[in-house]
């Protein structure tokens, strides 16, 4: 089974640029989230999707940060603008159902200079 | 109060040793508990869940303490490559419903 992808898997940019990442999570999986790992943290849940529908938000900072997944597959986030304090890993999961069966991405590494 | 607390450590153990990792989580609803693995620069991998009646998995014990909202990891005749950041991670099935992680607890293995 493949597993899920992310892109780019690195990226440099300076604060006020935008950015954008790209997951595709595993065939059938429901659910997909992304998350955001600071160095020496561990992950921190960003938002979840359920198909094309957001479940939970509450942690995206939402002035800066937005994120969709249009036909329930595919899934972007972007971030506009980039601050210094996002510099960070961001990981995108999909599982078949809620909370269990995760499979993360290798990751996008962010480092805003 | 963090949702899920470690010991961030680092532990340093010879190969051989045994370790113990412990984890608290604040709310008492919570339903499903697992430990990650994360070795560095890697994504996180599931290693086991956590059952209120204890389990096992090879040189691997994780128990569960409901009524302290206490997890612990054991790890017997460590490895090399059991150098890892270990992930005490928790699920609610209400609000977020998605897997809170702790910090991680790293481990280094030294020969």
């Amino acid at each position: 089974e493949a597993g899920v992808a992310q892109s780019p898997r690195y990226k440099i940019i300076e604060k006020r640029q935008s950015v954008a990442f790209w997951c595709n999570p595993i065939s059938g999986h429901a659910t997909l989230y992304w998350y955001q790992q600071i160095l020496g943290q561990g992950p921190k849940l960003l938002i979840q999707f359920q198909n094309n529908g957001v479940v939970d938000d509450s942690q995206l900072p939402k002035d800066r940060f937005s994120a969709e997944r249009l036909k329930g597959v595919d899934s972007t986030l972007k971030i506009q603008p980039a601050k210094l304090e996002d510099s960070a890993v961001y990981l995108c999961a999909s599982s078949p159902r809620t909370g269990y069966g995760y499979t993360f991405g290798s990751g996008t590494r962010l480092t805003v200079v | 109060r963090k949702e899920v607390e470690q010991d961030p450590g680092p532990f340093n153990v010879p190969e051989g040793a045994t370790v113990a990792f412990n984890c608290t989580y604040s709310n008492s609803a919570s339903q499903s508990f697992f430990w990650y693995r994360q070795d560095y620069r890697k994504e996180p991998k599931l290693l086991m869940s956590v059952y209120s009646s204890g389990n096992e998995d090879g040189r691997f014990t994780a128990q569960l303490n409901r009524a302290s909202q206490y997890i612990s990891l054991l790890i017997r005749d460590s490895k090399l490559s059991d150098s890892a950041t270990y992930l005490c991670v928790v699920f609610l099935d209400t609000g977020r419903r998605a897997l809170t992680f702790g910090s991680g607890t790293r481990l280094q293995v030294q020969p």
